[in-house]
């Protein structure tokens, strides 16, 4: 059965670097997204992409974190200059269909601690 | 303010007892709905969704939810749970504004005892 993966399973880093986390969504999907789960809080969105562009984005998506389908099979969230707080499981998601109902698949994730 | 509320932060069951969720929404016109489970350490797995029909729907593992308009809720049920069920459960809605980002409720974890 198809799925998203996820890399690294976790990343450790000095706070004020900079870390790409790397997805491959299912082969035949759209749409492309990031949240994000600091440790027991809820999963928050982040961001989603579609056709190359940013199509939605959160307030928690500043400057710092772009995100890029640098070929056709990978998806990544880059954050530029890490802070202790982006410390969090980040998580991939892919969506076959662009419309609201389809089902988003969602990958094992990526432990991002800061240090 | 538009949310999404699990009212009940954990919930501990007896394995083979009945099992409820409690999910609420805040949206002027009705989302789309969600359940996710989520293991420790593991990621994001849909039990089941609603979007238009029957207001019962069925999903995997045994799992059902009740979509109720009137009272704005979207509950998980199942009739008996079994101690591979522990986890933290997510309910989720798409807003019907145009967008596909999900809003994930708060979560609550069920502990299921022998």
């Amino acid at each position: 059965e198809p799925e998203v993966t996820q890399t690294p399973s976790h990343q450790v880093t000095q706070m004020g670097q900079e870390v790409i986390l790397r997805c491959v969504p299912i082969s035949n999907h759209l749409y492309f997204y990031w949240y994000r789960q600091i440790l027991g809080q809820k999963v928050e969105f982040l961001v989603s992409f579609y056709n190359n562009e940013i199509s939605e984005k959160s307030e928690i998506f500043d400057d710092q974190f772009s995100v890029e389908r640098p070929d056709g099979s990978n998806f990544t969230l880059k954050i530029r200059s890490t802070k202790l707080e982006d410390s969090a499981m980040y998580f991939c998601a892919s969506s076959e269909l662009v419309v609201p109902s389809n089902e988003q698949f969602f990958g094992p994730g990526t432990r991002l601690t800061v240090l | 303010a538009q949310s999404v509320t699990q009212p009940d932060i954990h919930i501990t069951v007896s394995e083979g007892a009945s099992l409820e969720l409690r999910c609420n929404y805040s949206y002027g016109a009705t989302p789309y709905l969600f359940w996710y489970v989520q293991s420790p350490g593991q990621g994001l797995q849909l039990l089941l969704k609603y979007f238009s029909g029957d207001t019962l729907v069925q999903g995997i593992k045994g799992f059902e939810a009740e979509f109720k308009r009137s009272q704005s809720s979207f509950n998980l049920r199942k009739p008996s749970v079994h101690w591979s069920d522990a986890a933290e459960y997510f309910c989720a809605v798409v807003p019907n504004t145009g967008g596909f980002k999900t809003i994930f409720g708060a979560g609550t974890r069920l502990f299921v005892k022998a």
